[in-house]
């Protein structure tokens, strides 16, 4: 079945880590998105990619780094310059410009502790 | 910028009725789309329903409509027959077209509740 995996499903992290939530599609997508949600929010592009080895900052990209080596992955490193990390991660596919629907995986649930 | 913004912060509805839930936005591009996701406490986002700028109809999938007031920018989603497995957070987006990134911007959400 196609689709977008996440994983881990959640993620426990000491502060002062780096971590790296993977993203893989199977859709053969184009375009690949990293989301944030915070408690009680909507989402908050964090980075997008349209094409493989290319990448584009969102709106709250500090503190997080994200490569795009091959089509189907896109994984989103959390680094420690990110202040407030714990939050619900949600990557997320489109098949090309002319397409609307955007897929989401299943997401990863990070805490900080 | 875009923005949109979802007034209601939660809602309750009668089982086999029907609701609505608003959805406003502001924008500046003559040409983008509007989305609706449904979110279950799993937390997966499931699509429900898109409508682009320049349709002239409203978009229907199955219990879902979307009622689009272009000139009032609003773009409310109604559910109807009302069922216990619709209980979900629900979100409204928009994809922006005059960018090169057409990365979706959401509301806050409503979380509809819907009682037997």
């Amino acid at each position: 079945d196609g689709g977008i995996t996440q994983s881990p499903k959640y993620l426990f992290r000491k502060e002062g880590q780096n971590v790296t939530l993977s993203c893989e599609q199977n859709l053969n997508h184009d375009a690949m998105y990293w989301y944030r949600q915070d408690p009680g929010q909507g989402l908050r592009l964090i980075y997008y990619s349209q094409i493989v080895n290319d990448f584009q900052k969102g709106d709250i990209a500090e503190g997080y780094s994200v490569s795009r080596e091959k089509k189907e992955s896109f994984p989103l490193t959390v680094t420690s310059a990110q202040k407030n990390p714990t939050a619900f991660y949600l990557c997320a596919s489109r098949r090309g410009l002319l397409y609307n629907e955007q897929f989401f995986g299943p997401g990863t649930r990070l805490t900080v502790l | 910028a875009q923005k949109i913004t979802q007034t209601q912060p939660g809602m309750f509805v009668q089982e086999k009725e029907a609701v609505t839930l608003d959805c406003t936005y502001d924008t500046s591009d003559q040409s983008y789309g509007l989305f609706w996701y449904k979110q279950p406490s799993s937390g997966e986002m499931i699509f429900l329903i898109y409508q682009g700028s320049y349709d002239e109809q409203n978009a229907t999938e199955g219990r879902y409509s979307l009622n689009f007031q272009k000139a009032r920018k609003s773009a409310n989603l109604v559910i109807s027959a009302s069922q216990l497995g619709d209980s979900a957070m629900y979100f409204c987006a928009m994809r922006e077209e005059d960018t090169g990134r057409r990365a979706l911007t959401f509301g806050s959400g409503t979380r509809l509740q819907v009682q037997p």
